[in-house]
């Protein structure tokens, strides 16, 4: 049972522009979204995050979009750069006894080329 | 300020064996978490310790144990060894969650191979 998916293994986009990852959802007890960058033989880092009383959250050139309706939410990168390329992660936690668990999607392969 | 720092980077173990996987949270931060990254899946959630307690725990078998220490540092120990246990095994460390949602920072793993 994959509660978070990201449907899309991997994408290429070109420097400079728009970035956008995808991240769907089905535990409707997720109240907290975050995402992480992956590079090879690194741990990941933490990009952004929002909570579930937001729709959107800036920082820099990374926006996340969250829509609760659909259960859906959205990273955007702009513009991109070549150094951007790695892994994405999409992860949620519920809150309450379950909140250090993180639940991670399969990740994206982002590939941004110059 | 240093970041999450595990040891050792790789770990070679022969099945049935047991292996001992080390983390350091970031100064300052009392929860750790381990995860599991086997070859070709997504992160997995194994356990969860805040202020030297067990507060959640994955999935996964009881050969599968952890500890924190208190100094906060943590220790997974892993007990009879079965060649799918192979992975990156990730710590990452948060302030305590009795503040609520808050962002896990990840230390660099351990690499786990069982021959």
């Amino acid at each position: 049972d994959q509660q978070v998916k990201q449907n899309s293994p991997s994408l290429s986009v070109q420097e400079g522009r728009i970035s956008i990852l995808n991240c769907d959802y089905t535990n409707s007890m997720f109240d907290y979204f975050l995402w992480y960058k992956k590079y090879p033989a690194e741990g990941p880092t933490f990009l952004i995050s929002i909570s579930s009383i937001k729709d959107k959250n800036e920082d820099g050139r990374f926006t996340v979009f969250l829509n609760k309706s659909a259960k859906h939410l959205s990273l955007h990168i702009v513009p991109s750069q070549p150094g951007d390329s790695a892994v994405y992660f999409c992860a949620a936690n519920a809150g309450g006894t379950s909140y250090g668990k993180l639940t991670f999607g399969q990740g994206t392969i982002l590939t941004v080329h110059p | 300020e240093a970041g999450v720092t595990q040891s050792p980077t790789h770990l070679i173990k022969t099945r049935g064996q047991q292996a001992t996987l080390r983390c350091s949270p970031i100064s300052g931060h009392t929860s750790v978490y381990w995860y599991q990254q086997a070859l070709g899946l997504g992160l997995q959630f194994l356990l969860w310790y805040d202020e030297g307690e067990e507060r959640n725990r994955g999935n996964f078998p009881p050969r599968f144990s952890g500890r924190q220490f208190p100094n906060y540092s943590s220790e997974l120990n892993v007990n009879a060894l079965e060649l799918e246990d192979s992975a990156l095994y990730l710590c990452a460390s948060s302030v305590s969650t009795a503040r609520g949602h808050t962002e896990a920072f990840f230390g660099q793993g351990t690499r786990l191979t069982v021959v």
